[in-house]
């Protein structure tokens, strides 16, 4: 497996803009999380899935952000309208539980508002 | 709710010294995960060390040990004979058995010193 795979690597925007980041996770995890990463707060979950259903998502800091996972292979995080502070480092982690349990993140996205 | 806290913001070693960084948790869990992951500065998030709750012997990967205490819900890395590769941010997480509530603490970040 080519483990969990996030899109773009870097997306830089202008304030306003509708801004969509991807995620792939790793084929039989039933978990996926959504992580935002600045250097003032740190590692901050902002929601995650189970099984494609959204689970806790009281991390998501406004309106303004969503997520979506419409099927086990695929989930977006997307900003609309985008501002500069949200500018940030966006990953992605998937997992499996039950038994035997590993956690994997992708290479995360760096997203710049100017 | 699960919470994880490293006591830690940063730490230093002498290259070919020890080196043990510490983690507390807490969870009403009785099945759960606990995860290091290290951080250089390329930002993947690397997967160091896991251990299973209801294991009671230490994980070991070459020169990552951990020291596990349940009952105290301590969580600590030992880095043995330090190399200047391992110089990074180390992040201390817990996982439940389900696969769900993926919680990280604030890090600790390590230097190494020639």
């Amino acid at each position: 497996d080519a483990g969990v795979i996030q899109s773009p690597r870097h997306e830089v925007t202008e304030m306003g803009q509708e801004v969509t980041l991807r995620c792939k996770p790793i084929s039989g995890h039933n978990s996926l999380f959504w992580y935002r990463q600045t250097m003032m707060r740190g590692l901050e979950l902002l929601i995650y899935f189970n099984n494609n259903v959204p689970i806790d998502d009281s991390g998501m800091p406004e309106d303004r952000f969503s997520a979506k996972m419409p099927n086990a292979s695929f989930s977006t995080l997307k900003i609309q309208p985008s501002e500069p502070r949200d500018s940030a480092v966006y990953f992605c982690a998937s997992t499996t539980g039950l038994r035997y349990t590993e956690a994997f993140f992708g290479q995360g996205t760096r997203l710049t508002v100017v | 709710a699960q919470t994880v806290t490293q006591s830690q913001p940063e730490m230093s070693v002498q290259e070919a010294e020890t080196v043990t960084l510490s983690c507390t948790y807490d969870t009403s869990e009785s099945d759960y995960y606990l995860f290091w992951y290290k951080q250089p500065p390329s930002r993947q998030m690397i997967l160091v060390i896991r251990q299973e709750a209801y294991k009671q012997q230490n994980a070991t990967e070459n020169r990552f040990s951990v020291n596990f205490q349940k009952a105290a819900k301590s969580f600590s890395l030992k880095i043995s004979d330090s190399q200047l590769g391992d110089a990074a941010m180390y992040f201390c997480a817990s996982l439940d058995n389900y696969g769900q509530n993926f919680v990280f603490g604030p890090g600790t970040r390590l230097s190494v010193l020639p």
